[in-house]
């Protein structure tokens, strides 16, 4: 089970932290991955990061501005995202990889498990 | 990274079979074995249904099939049911441009 938190109204230039708490599976031997979904629109990849935590990878839309991380210690995945615009503003899903690795942390292997979402709203 | 080309739409009654496209580039889905496709209701999660172009996930029912040829994948949905009515998108790993979804697939079921 993976559920997000940490989503609300910002305004823009804002910051906000999302959490993902992962249950049900060994999390540290999973590559987790964010994917977004602006209203109306489709499904986007923000960020992935591999198993072990080092290796971080970021959508050209995000990067310079969101930080993927992870506590495996916890069990939860992070996106700090800083700088935010009002197209920013999407369901940001937190995903599960199918293996461990740096490919897998860009869903090469798919995103088996997802989150139910949380809503970021960038708006003054 | 362009999306993924998908057609906007698709449909078909039920008992019936329908095929989504899902066209990229060598850069993308002609380059690596690693397109997966995924169901979403609107509210809900998405759904994993192929991944690696043709592998179904335990528990995803075998009406469902993935292949490709090229630069195009596609995902083909046979005996149609009513609650295959639903968003589909296809998605590729991308190498060091990392990943692209396609735009999404609503399938009716008439």
């Amino acid at each position: 089970q993976l559920l997000e938190s940490g989503g609300g109204l910002v305004q823009p230039g804002g910051s906000l932290r999302l959490s993902c708490a992962a249950s049900g599976f060994t999390f540290s031997s999973y590559a987790m991955s964010w994917v977004r979904q602006v209203p109306g629109k489709g499904l986007e990849w923000v960020s992935g990061i591999n198993g072990g935590g080092a290796s971080t990878y970021y959508a050209d839309s995000v990067k310079g501005r969101f930080t993927i991380s992870r506590d495996n210690s916890k069990n939860t995945l992070y996106l700090q995202v800083n700088s935010l615009r009002a197209e920013d503003t999407a369901v940001y899903y937190c995903a599960k990889g199918g293996c461990s690795n740096t490919i897998c942390a860009r869903g090469s292997q798919g995103f088996d498990y997802w989150g139910q979402g949380a809503l970021v709203t960038v708006s003054s | 990274q362009s999306a993924l080309t998908q057609p906007p739409s698709a449909s078909g009654s039920p008992g019936q079979s329908v095929t989504i496209s899902c066209t990229g580039t060598s850069s993308d889905v002609g380059g690596y074995n690693y397109v997966s496709w995924y169901q979403h209701h609107p509210g809900r999660a998405p759904k994993l249904m192929i991944s690696e172009v043709s592998k179904r996930p335990s528990g995803v029912p075998d009406r469902f099939s993935g292949s490709k040829s090229g630069n195009t994948a596609s995902l083909t949905v046979s005996g149609l049911q009513a609650e295959d009515e639903a968003d589909y998108y296809c998605c590729s790993y991308a190498g060091s441009n990392n990943v692209v979804f396609g735009g999404g697939t609503k399938l009716a079921v008439l």
